[in-house]
This record gives structure tokens, sequence and C-alpha cells, in this order.
């Protein structure tokens, strides 16, 4: 069955230290996202990207990095930068053109905290 | 950046009875999408209901419909014969290019 995979479902980060979570989908889908979930709180968007080899910064994309080698791949990087890093993080593909009226299709999440 | 708010943080309904759950964007778009989802403890991200911009009539599904007011920029869902598995977060969504959501609305029904 066709789906996303984030791993880890959880990750404990450092002080200091860069932290990579990864997002895989075998959905054939052209654009891939990443969001932040803080408790109690809304979706936020970070990065996405519509096509491989390019991606574009939401709302709160200071802290984080993005690449978008493979179509299928779409690791997000928290950086020492990120000072508040614990929260949630839900990847997300969607189709885009013709059906971008297509829903996205989320993963299970990443719960990442510091320790 | 396109806004979508959800006024109200959390909603309770009784056991088969309805509920409506608000939700407003800020776009300047004539062609988007919008979506509700909803989010159960497990974290999970389950689309409920869909409607694209263009079309007019209203989105069904079972017991879920919205209300959409594009010249009002309003998409409101409502609940029919609720049960206890509707209980969650429910996230308002907008999509153009990216996808935005709301700030989502906590439901609770009550037995």
């Amino acid at each position: 069955d066709g789906g996303i995979t984030q791993s880890p479902k959880y990750l404990f980060r450092k002080e200091g230290q860069n932290v990579t979570l990864s997002c895989e989908q075998n959905l054939n889908h052209d654009a891939m996202y990443w969001y932040r979930q803080d408790p109690g709180q809304g979706l936020r968007l970070i990065y996405y990207s519509q096509i491989v080899n390019d991606f574009q910064k939401g709302d709160i994309a200071e802290g984080y990095s993005v690449s978008r080698e493979k179509k299928e791949s779409f690791p997000l990087t928290v950086t020492s930068a990120q000072k508040n890093p614990t929260a949630f993080y839900l990847c997300a593909s969607s189709p885009t053109g013709a059906r971008r009226n297509q829903p996205q299709h989320f993963g299970d999440g990443t719960r990442l905290s510091i320790l | 950046a396109q806004t979508v708010t959800q006024s109200q943080p959390e909603m309770s309904v009784q056991e088969a009875e309805t509920v409506t759950l608000s939700c407003t964007y800020d776009t300047s778009e004539s062609d988007y999408y919008l979506f509700w989802y909803k989010q159960p403890p497990s974290r999970q991200m389950i689309l409920v209901i869909r409607q694209e911009a263009y079309k007019q009539q209203n989105a069904t599904e079972n017991r879920f419909s919205v209300n959409f007011q594009k010249a009002a920029k309003s998409f409101s869902l409502k609940i029919s014969d609720s049960q206890l598995g509707d209980a969650a977060m429910y996230f308002c969504a907008y999509r153009k290019n990216d996808m935005r959501f709301g700030a989502g609305t906590r439901l609770t029904v009550k037995p």
C-alpha cells in the first residue's frame, strides 16, 4: 500500500546538536510538506517542495533546513539555531497540477524533545 | 500568506445532535481548495471533506457537510447525528500552492 513513512517516531536532541527527521513517500506525489504542531495548536508550515531540487520557506523556516534530492524523500534538519525545537512534526505529500484538488496525505509524525 | 481562522477553540455537542464548526479564510485568489481534517488523540490526520472553490454546490460526505460561502470567505463544517467517535481536533485548511491550516477546534461529544 502507498503511504508516507516518517522516522523515527520519537527523537531526542542534545543542546547544540543538529538532528534530521526522515520522510519518505511512495505515492508518486510531486509536492511534499513539513509542519510543526505544538500542544493544543494547529499545524504551522515549515517548508514545502513542489518539485525535486526546489523548495520554499513556510511561515516558520528559521532554524530548519530541507533538501529534495529525490521525489520520494524530503528530510528535515532541525539545526542548533532552532532554540525551541520540542514539538510534533508532521510530513505530508500531495499531487500537483490537474490533481491538486486531491487532499494531502500525512505521515504518523515524529515527536522531538530536548534532552 | 493566506490565513485561516477558526474562531472556536472548543465546541461541545450531545450525542446524536448536530454541531457546526466555523472557518474563515483570507485570500485574493479565485481558484483554490478547502479541506476539513480530523485529528484524534492518535495524532493521525484524517480527511473529512473537501471543496473546490469553483464549485457552488456544497460538498457532503455522509453525516458531514459544508456551508461554503465564497464571497464571505467562509467554510463551516456541519456534523449531523454526532457520534462519540467524532470527538477530536478539527482543522480547516486552505490550499492554493501550499497548504495552510487553522488553529483547530476541539470537539467534545457528550453521551
